[in-house]
C-alpha cells in the first residue's frame, strides 16, 4: 500500500513564526504536491514538484515555499506565519506515467491542521 | 472561480435513503475523478470516468460521466453511515488536480 505521512496532525503556531510541514511517501513517486483545504473552497494547490530539487508554483503560492532535497520528502515552509494561513494542509504524491487521456491517482496524507494565533 | 461546481454543498440523510451529488462545468474534460474524504483523513480516489456517457459502479455507488464530458454525477443507493464524508470531483490538468469545493454528505443511523 502506498503510504503518505505528514509530520504532525495538529500544529499551533504564533504569527511571525517560521513553520515547517514535512511529508514523506514510501512508493518512489516522482510527483509530490501540497494543497490547503478550506471550507467551501475545496483543495487548492500551493506548490508541486516533479523531481528532486524541482518545484513549481501552484495556484496560491504566496507566503509559502517548498523544499525537495530527497525524492521521498517534500517540505512546505511558511516563512512568517500569518493568521490567514490557518488551514488544513494536505500532501499528495503520484507517479509521472500517464497513458493517453487517462488520469493517474493521487495519494494523500492525513493532513496537518495548522492554527496560527 | 472554480471550474468545477459541485452541488449540493451539504446533504444530510437517513440511513437507507438514496442520494445524488453533482459535478458540473461549462468545460469539456478528458476525464474526471471522484474522491471521498472521511473525517480526519486525506481524500481517497473512488473512480475515474473517461468516456462520455460512461457509467461505473462501485458497490452501492454509481458514477456517470455526461455525454458531452462536461459533468458527472454520483448516486448512492441505500446510504449507510460509512458513506459519510466529503465527496470531491477533480480534473487532471497536466498532472495537477483541480478540485471542486465538494459535497459534504452526512448519513445518520
Amino acid at each position: 500500500d502506498v503510504k503518505v505521512t505528514q509530520s504532525s496532525r495538529y500544529l499551533v503556531k504564533r504569527t511571525g513564526e517560521k513553520v515547517f510541514l514535512e511529508c514523506v511517501q514510501d512508493m518512489d513517486h516522482e510527483n509530490m504536491f501540497w494543497y490547503r483545504q478550506d471550507p467551501g473552497l475545496g483543495l487548492r494547490l500551493i506548490y508541486f514538484s516533479y523531481d528532486v530539487k524541482m518545484k513549481e508554483k501552484g495556484d496560491i503560492p504566496e507566503g509559502y515555499s517548498v523544499s525537495r532535497e530527497k525524492k521521498e520528502r517534500f517540505s512546505l515552509i511558511l516563512e512568517s506565519a500569518s493568521t490567514n494561513q490557518t488551514s488544513m494542509y494536505l500532501c499528495a504524491s503520484t507517479n509521472r506515467e500517464w497513458a493517453g487521456q487517462f488520469s493517474y491517482e493521487q495519494y494523500f496524507g492525513p493532513g496537518t491542521r495548522l492554527t496560527v494565533t | 472561480t472554480q471550474l468545477l461546481e459541485q452541488s449540493p454543498q451539504f446533504l444530510s440523510i437517513q440511513e437507507g435513503e438514496n442520494l445524488t451529488v453533482y459535478c458540473n462545468s461549462s468545460s469539456v474534460f478528458s476525464s474526471l475523478q471522484w474522491y471521498r474524504q472521511e473525517p480526519g483523513e486525506g481524500p481517497v480516489l473512488l473512480v475515474t470516468v473517461v468516456t462520455g456517457g460512461e457509467v461505473k459502479k462501485l458497490k452501492r455507488l454509481t458514477f456517470q460521466f455526461g455525454d458531452a464530458r462536461k459533468d458527472s454525477s454520483l448516486h448512492i443507493t441505500a446510504a449507510q453511515p460509512g458513506d459519510t464524508g466529503l465527496y470531491l470531483c477533480a480534473y487532471d490538468s497536466w498532472g495537477k488536480l483541480q478540485f471542486g469545493a465538494g459535497t459534504q454528505v452526512v448519513v445518520t443511523p
